[in-house]
């Protein structure tokens, strides 16, 4: 079955680089993501990437994929006051229609 | 595209009233998600529909909540009786039917306060 674990809350600095984790069981997953929440909002996807591939930049955002793990990851370069959100990592299992969802990272960034 | 809508954002009623959630995916998505949100469960998915029919409910509490998608542009989710434990933040999201990684597109959700 799916079962998406995230560590809770990170503070950084404005200007740092924020990384966040998540850890996945189901090695049939297809497709991973990151959505972030932002206040008062719905989540709005980030990126994503294909169970094929290990890394995948998108202007600041990186994410890394360790298979073998099951361990995802964000990488947020020059993290800015804006990005300051709850992310979730989700993943989508092969032929299934369902995302399972991570709780979530909060994170904080401090001018 | 306005996006994915919902109505209300906010609700405020006494238990045991009846709530209904209203939301209007994407034009043009055929794929529409209802999902509840809260600090110790976290997302969790309610019951998703296919062309207007219900796909998946396994996720539904139980009996007290009901959802009905009429037609391709309206969906409701109804909680009868409400109860305290059902306050949280759910969120309608829609997508396409086409391969690839298809992005759920979420709604801003509708805050429920049961009291």
């Amino acid at each position: 079955g799916e079962d998406v674990e995230q560590s809770l809350f990170l503070s950084v600095r404005e200007g740092d680089s924020s990384v966040i984790n998540c850890t996945y069981t189901d090695s049939s997953s297809t497709y991973l993501y990151w959505y972030k929440q932002e206040p008062g909002a719905g989540l709005q996807l980030l990126t994503y990437i294909f169970s094929n591939m290990d890394m995948k930049q998108d202007q600041r955002l990186t994410v890394l994929l360790n298979k073998k793990d099951k361990h995802l990851s964000l990488r947020i370069a020059d993290t800015q006051t804006g990005d300051s959100a709850i992310y979730f990592c989700a993943e989508r299992l092969y032929g299934n229609n369902r995302l399972a969802f991570g709780k979530g990272n909060q994170v904080v960034v401090i001018p | 595209d306005a996006g994915v809508i919902q109505s209300p954002r906010h609700e405020v009623t006494e238990m045991g009233q009846e709530v209904t959630l209203r939301c209007k995916p994407i034009s043009g998505h055929d794929y529409l998600f209802w999902y509840r949100q809260t600090m110790m469960r976290g997302l969790e998915l309610l019951i998703y529909f296919n062309n207007n029919v219900p796909i998946d409910d396994s996720g539904m509490p139980e009996d007290r909540f009901s959802a009905k998608m009429p037609n391709a542009s309206f969906s409701t989710l109804k909680i009868q009786p409400s109860e305290p434990r059902d306050s949280a933040v759910y969120f309608c999201a829609s997508r396409t039917s086409s391969g690839g990684a298809v992005e759920q597109y979420f709604g801003p959700g509708t805050r429920l306060t049961v009291t």
